[in-house]
């Protein structure tokens, strides 16, 4: 089943920061975050892992409650760089096979 | 640099006619995974291959196939390409396990006509 993201969409002034969310109606064992840019391919950003842990990537972090099956990715002081749309994709188990959300668009405007 | 290649980056085809799409890697990942993209949407899996155990996802439609004849090459063949199945296909590649992320190639874009 797809996850859920939200909000659909963001607009941002450069240094400002952002939070987007993915929630989940099954159980997970692993969330994933990436970055796609119109045209391009996804690109990998952070995996989050069954026992509830926080990353960080420069100034991208995530947070992942497994209780609540949900994961966050906080943006902060955005650069235009970080424009695209956000993927988080979802898996139940130990193995992969990820199912993806919408895809949140962020938007940063000088 | 080590990466996923597809090829072609464009292709169009015409209504009904077969068409192959090719995915390659040199991550030596045992893990390849096929994704249709349509335009906004996410990506939605196809099919996936642990080296060379084929999974079929239960709603990919019949006329979609693939081959993985080793461990660096995937094919994903479309035998009667219809309007509806215009979209970017993704090929990615992971590790075994959770902790792999997955690197995804360039994508190649099809268009029906």
């Amino acid at each position: 089943q797809q996850p859920v993201q939200s909000p659909q969409a963001v607009i941002l002034r450069e240094g400002e920061d952002a939070v987007i969310n993915c929630s989940s109606s099954k159980a997970l064992y692993s969330v994933h975050w990436y970055r796609q840019k119109h045209g391009e391919a996804p690109v990998f950003l952070m995996i989050l892992l069954k026992g509830g842990e926080q990353k960080g990537h420069e100034k991208i972090s995530a947070s992942f409650n497994e209780k609540k099956q949900q994961s966050s990715l906080y943006l902060t002081a955005s650069q235009l760089s970080y424009s695209g749309t956000y993927f988080c994709g979802t898996s139940g188990t130990s193995y992969g096979k990820l199912t993806f959300g919408q895809g949140t668009i962020l938007t940063v405007h000088p | 640099d080590a990466m996923v290649i597809q090829n072609p980056r464009y292709q169009v085809t015409q209504f009904g006619k077969p068409v192959t799409l090719s995915c390659s890697q040199t991550l030596n990942h045992n893990v390849m995974y096929w994704y249709q993209q349509k335009s906004s949407q996410a990506p939605k899996l196809l099919f996936h291959y642990y080296d060379k155990d084929f999974n079929n996802e239960a709603d990919t439609p019949d006329n979609f196939q693939s081959r993985r004849p080793n461990t660096s090459f995937c094919f994903l063949d479309i035998r009667s390409p219809g309007l509806g199945d215009a979209a970017m296909y993704l090929c990615a590649t992971s590790g075994t396990g959770a902790n792999y992320g997955y690197t995804f190639g360039s994508g190649t874009r099809l268009t029906v006509v």
